[in-house]
């Protein structure tokens, strides 16, 4: 079966520090991969998304960078986190071929 | 990126009672999708729309497909407490890499 798993499921890290969250999505090859940011009370904002290995687009600048080393492995990262940075962060998935996209459960990020 | 109004913002209403939110874009879309979300989750995907005009049913959860391809409805009938959560509508256009991009959400409130 089809999955996507996304850790780890809170964080809590200080200003200044690096971030690495982490999406795998089993069950499927050659998916396009999204990364999401919901603000507290807010809708889900796209960041990046990744039709295959190695190509990754912004949607919009910031603070953030991400990487697909693997074709079904989607990382989400900083060098240095911003307070601004917390938020929950969603990892989205779209299989090859379908017009559905589907999420993992998310991790809350708490800079302080 | 591309904004979607979606509204209400937020609504209480008893159970029982028929619940309507709808989404309006700037921008054409192939495809209209209703997630729901519940606190620390990641979005359920509800109902998928891909025909200008069609209307779907999920229970009793019924979503149509705007004709001019801009807008979404989406409809609650019966109201129960467990349909409390934030509604998500997002939009996809197949041209552009499938990326989807979310409405600002309709936060439920059922009212036992």
């Amino acid at each position: 079966s089809q999955t996507i798993h996304q850790w780890p499921a809170t964080l809590v890290q200080p200003v200044g520090s690096p971030l690495s969250l982490e999406c795998t999505v089993e069950g499927t090859s050659n998916p396009n991969l999204y990364w999401y940011r919901q603000a507290a009370g807010r809708g889900l904002q796209l960041l990046f998304y990744s039709v295959g290995i190695g190509q990754i687009s912004s949607e919009v600048p910031q603070n953030l960078s991400a990487s697909r080393p693997q074709d079904r492995q989607f990382i989400l990262s900083s060098k240095k986190l911003l307070l601004s940075d917390s938020g929950f962060y969603l990892c989205a998935w779209l299989p090859l071929g379908n017009t559905e996209a589907f999420f993992g459960q998310g991790t809350r990020l708490t800079v302080v | 990126g591309q904004q979607l109004n979606q509204s209400p913002q937020s609504m209480f209403i008893q159970e029982g009672e028929d619940v309507s939110m709808n989404c309006t874009s700037s921008s054409i879309f192939n495809t209209w999708l209703w997630y729901k979300q519940d606190p620390g989750e990641g979005p359920v995907l509800l109902i998928a729309l891909y025909k200008a005009g069609e209307l779907t049913s999920n229970g009793r959860l019924t979503a149509q497909f705007g004709i001019t391809r801009k807008d979404s409805f989406l409809n609650i009938s019966a109201s129960i407490p467990s349909d409390v959560g934030i509604y998500f509508c997002a939009g996809q256009w197949s041209g552009n890499f499938n990326k989807f991009y979310f409405g600002s959400g309709t936060k439920l409130n059922v009212k036992p």
